[in-house]
């Protein structure tokens, strides 16, 4: 089984500070690793995702993440935030290979951008 | 197409009625999901189709729970018995086997 680990529940942050959303994962077998962002009342939308090859990955609105194999971590940054980035992100993983890709999720990180 | 769709977006229902919910997938995906959302928390995942079979379902799925995608297009999720602990965001997600997940606005549930 998989199991994911957001450190931080809530990480506040001024505009225009740069910011590090942390996710920890664990898992026996090779995994694909994602990250969501959830608005309000809203369904998740996909910021960005690791499946192979280079290990930093660049995604939507200025946000990329690193995928480090022997920390087992894919932590989320943006060098400059913006009161529109305040949300909820969500880190997930989908084993590899298995025709499902059901997505095991981290209990999310509230990013609160503030004036 | 405008993305995977979700009916209705909120339901409040009195304790022991049943419901049912609909998602309409992004037409070409063949695979679809449902998760469930507490307040507070990561969605969890409870059922998966390819096509029209359902072919793995969570713990979290109890008997009082039902989906069916009965022409492999959309899917419905039904809950009997409703039961306030139902009270959450139920998701719905699609994708072929070369794309990532896209989920829909969800269906918040309010059970009173």
């Amino acid at each position: 089984a998989q199991s994911v680990t957001q450190l931080d529940s809530q990480v506040p942050v001024f505009e225009e500070a740069p910011v590090e959303l942390r996710c920890n994962y664990s898992s026996s077998v090779s995994v694909y690793l994602f990250w969501y962002v959830q608005y309000p009342n809203q369904g998740l939308q996909l910021l960005l995702k690791y499946l192979s090859g280079s290990t930093l990955v660049k995604g939507i609105n200025g946000f990329e993440a690193e995928f480090n194999k022997s920390q087992t971590s894919f932590h989320l940054r943006k060098p400059s935030v913006h009161i529109s980035d305040t949300a909820e992100y969500f880190c997930a993983v989908s084993v590899r290979d298995n025709a499902g890709n059901m997505l095991t999720f981290g209990g999310g990180t509230r990013l609160m951008v503030k004036p | 197409d405008t993305g995977v769709s979700q009916d209705p977006r909120h339901k409040i229902t009195k304790r022991g009625q049943n419901v049912t919910f609909r998602c309409d997938p992004i037409s070409e995906h063949n695979r679809l999901y449902w998760y469930r959302q507490t307040l507070g928390q990561g969605p969890e995942f409870l059922t998966y189709f390819q096509n029209e079979a359902q072919l793995e379902k969570s713990r979290l799925l109890s008997d009082r729970f039902s989906a069916e995608r009965p022409k492999g297009s959309f899917s419905t999720l039904e809950i009997q018995r409703t039961e306030q602990g139902d009270s959450a965001m139920y998701l719905c997600a699609s994708n072929d086997r070369n794309t990532e997940a896209f989920f829909g606005q969800g269906t918040r549930l309010t059970v009173v």
